[in-house]
């Protein structure tokens, strides 16, 4: 069964960084597209990024854009997310899911809390 | 504020009908392919409807999506009280350049 295991979030102070980590397991990894989609509280779902399959191609929402930075190293089937320059707006849980338009996996999350 | 509008709240009794609206625009709904996912609290995001209209093995066929122009819709025939969580329509958006969520619409089972 596929499995997409988050970790990395907590409590950051506005400013700071943060880098999420995504460990994927039960598929080939270096197959699939990956994103990260996150629920801040209260709110809905909002897609915050895209990578390839080979680690090109990365896309961003406009809220992220410039400050989060994609990635994955697919010897670890592993999939980042370094987050910059974090608002009080980032706070969410941030799941990882597997594909570009079709997330038909997607793991337990890991909250962000950005306060001082 | 969300690009793909979703009504906040459908609901209807145990065995009845629910259908859930999606409007969006010619980037995104109309020209792209329509996903539909449940949302439960605390849990991850389950995929229910792919390109418009196709079940993941294992979602119950009570479950079915259609799409016409720039809105798309999901179907619940059968309510039961398990299906009470929040359901989310997206698509991919070619002016954005990126993937969008609608608002999300909360299902409640009378």
């Amino acid at each position: 069964e596929v499995q997409l295991l988050e970790s990395g979030g907590g409590l950051v102070p506005p400013g700071g960084s943060l880098r999420l980590s995504c460990v994927a397991s039960e598929f080939t990894f270096s197959s699939y597209a990956m994103s990260w989609v996150r629920q801040a509280p209260g709110k809905g779902l909002e897609w915050v990024s895209v990578i390839s399959s080979s680690g090109g191609s990365p896309y961003y929402a406009d809220s992220v854009k410039g400050r989060f930075t994609i990635s994955r190293d697919n010897s670890k089937n592993t999939l980042y997310l370094q987050m910059n320059s974090l608002r009080a707006e980032d706070t969410a849980v941030y799941y990882c899911a597997k594909g570009s338009d079709i997330f038909d996996h997607w793991g337990q999350g890991t909250l962000v809390t950005v306060s001082s | 504020q969300s690009v793909l509008t979703q009504p906040p709240s459908v609901s209807a009794a145990p065995g009845q009908k629910v259908t859930i609206s999606c409007s969006g625009a010619s980037s995104n709904i109309g020209n792209n392919d329509v996903s539909w996912y449940q949302h439960l609290p605390g849990t991850a995001p389950k995929l229910l409807v792919y390109e418009n209209n196709k079940r993941p093995s294992g979602i119950p066929d009570r479950f079915s999506g259609s799409k016409s122009g720039t809105s798309a819709t999901l179907g619940i025939t059968g309510l039961q009280t398990g299906d009470e969580a929040e359901y989310y329509c997206a698509a991919w958006d070619s002016s954005l350049t990126g993937y969008v969520f609608g608002s999300g619409t909360e299902v409640t089972v009378l």
